[in-house]
């Protein structure tokens, strides 16, 4: 079963500084991660996605995320934090045979920006 | 916004009672999945219908079903409530392209038994 890990359930940055939310999967086939951000009563929002290709990916907000495969992460970086940034993050892996498909999600990143 | 709606944005209700949360998808989404997020639980994978039909699965209860109608919308019915069904019920609608597929969230609805 494919699965995910976030590491550290609070992140606390200075606004100005770099941003690092990390999440390791697990798969036994190519993997498909997404990062989505929850903002204060809100619903979940797509930040970016990784399917196939380059391993770089630039999302929204400036939030761009790395495939190792390697590693088996998936982490989540921005330069420069800013204070609407504060919100909780959570990093996804598909799964999908056919049409049949689902998303398991790790269990969230809260960032705290502070001046 | 992502162009996937749920009614209502709120609902409170008493345990022992049965509540239907319903979903449109964005236009031209033919694929409609369902979410539970707790405290306890995270977020917790339902159900995915797919142009009308069933197609996954997950830790749902038997005490909640769901049905994707003719339109395309869905509903997520929830019966004999109980107090740890309180909960955020997202639903999500893709329009699914296989391995490019990507799924796009409503507001949610929060439940809350009391």
């Amino acid at each position: 079963a494919q699965s995910v890990t976030q590491l550290g359930s609070h992140v606390s940055v200075s606004e100005g500084a770099l941003v690092l939310l990390r999440c390791n999967y697990s798969s036994s086939v190519p993997p498909y991660l997404f990062w989505y951000v929850q903002y204060p009563n809100q619903g979940l929002q797509l930040l970016l996605k990784y399917t196939t290709g380059a391993t770089l990916v630039k999302g929204i907000n400036g939030f761009e995320a790395e495939f190792k495969k390697s590693e088996t992460s998936f982490h989540l970086t921005k330069p420069s934090a800013h204070m609407s940034d504060a919100a909780e993050y959570f990093c996804a892996v598909r799964t999908y045979t056919g049409t049949a498909s689902k998303l398991t999600f790790g269990t969230g990143t809260r960032l705290q920006v502070t001046l | 916004d992502s162009g996937v709606t749920q009614t209502p944005k709120h609902l409170i209700t008493a345990t022992g009672q049965r509540v239907t949360l319903r979903c449109s998808p964005r236009s031209g989404d033919l694929s409609v999945y369902w979410y539970q997020q707790s405290l306890d639980q995270g977020l917790q994978f339902l159900i995915q219908y797919y142009n009308g039909e069933e197609r996954a699965k997950g830790n749902i209860l038997e005490r909640f079903s769901a049905q994707q109608f003719p339109d395309l919308h869905s509903e997520l019915n929830l019966s004999s409530l109980e107090l740890g069904d309180s909960a955020l019920y997202f639903c999500a609608s893709s329009v699914y392209r296989g391995r490019e597929d990507t799924q796009y969230f409503g507001p949610g609805t929060r439940l809350t038994v009391l």
